[in-house]
């Protein structure tokens, strides 16, 4: 069992909705990060929250909004997506931001743009 | 740009069989590298992180060296099993970040 837990498991939306993934840990980690992953390719960062504070944007665009309210909690806001945003979302955490933790994956959120 | 890169892209085992994939990164400014392992409906799972030149870490059936040198790690895995069937990824971390720059992975599948 994961200790990332991420809601929903699966998520479809329309162009025009708004909806919000959520990802939780409760391991005292102070870095939290946003994946998307296409078919068969590696997992692509999109953001980085380091003590609460976000610390890298890989030039995401606007209609994917992150939040983080405290340290357990990571939320990642929809609005406006595109079909080519249908994706999984990994939400990851670790220890702190530095090269030598490991990353602790969440199962994901598969979502679906019609 | 960094480039991280796995081959094979994938492997097909008899259950038993020992097997080996590699993982090449750029020598230059190492810092660390990370291995994930990944099953189909499951959430990818660390297994090392790998930081000195000659290191060599094991889990189980599985272990990983190391070679900053001249940018390369291997991952062998010992009398493969069906469980063993994943995707095997490497991470090379850019910069003190947390930013990881994962390769293309090896899917292994390994028959009954």
């Amino acid at each position: 069992d994961t200790e990332v837990t991420q809601t929903p498991k699966h998520l479809v939306m329309g162009m025009t909705n708004k909806k919000s993934l959520k990802c939780e840990q409760h391991m005292g980690h102070r870095a939290m990060y946003w994946y998307k992953q296409k078919a068969k390719k590696p997992p692509e960062l999109m953001f980085v929250y380091s003590y609460e504070k976000l610390s890298i944007n890989e030039s995401v665009p606007s209609r994917f909004s992150p939040e983080c309210p405290n340290s357990s909690l990571l939320n990642l806001h929809l609005h406006a997506l595109q079909p080519e945003d249908s994706a999984l979302y990994l939400c990851a955490s670790s220890h702190g931001p530095g090269l030598h933790q490991p990353q602790h994956f969440g199962d994901g959120t598969r979502l679906s743009i019609l | 740009i960094l480039n991280v890169e796995q081959s094979p892209q994938s492997l097909h085992v008899q259950e038993g069989d020992s097997t080996n994939f590699t993982c090449s990164f750029p020598s230059s400014n190492f810092y660390a590298l990370h291995w994930y392992r990944w099953e189909t409906a499951k959430s990818p799972e660390a297994l090392f992180v790998m930081t000195l030149n000659g290191d060599e870490k094991k889990k189980g059936r599985i272990s990983a060296t190391l070679n900053t040198k001249e940018g390369y790690s291997y991952l062998y895995i010992k009398g493969s099993q069906p469980e063993d069937s994943a995707t095997y990824l490497c991470a090379f971390p850019s910069g003190n970040t947390g930013k990881l720059i994962f390769g293309q992975g090896t899917t292994l599948q390994v028959k009954p």
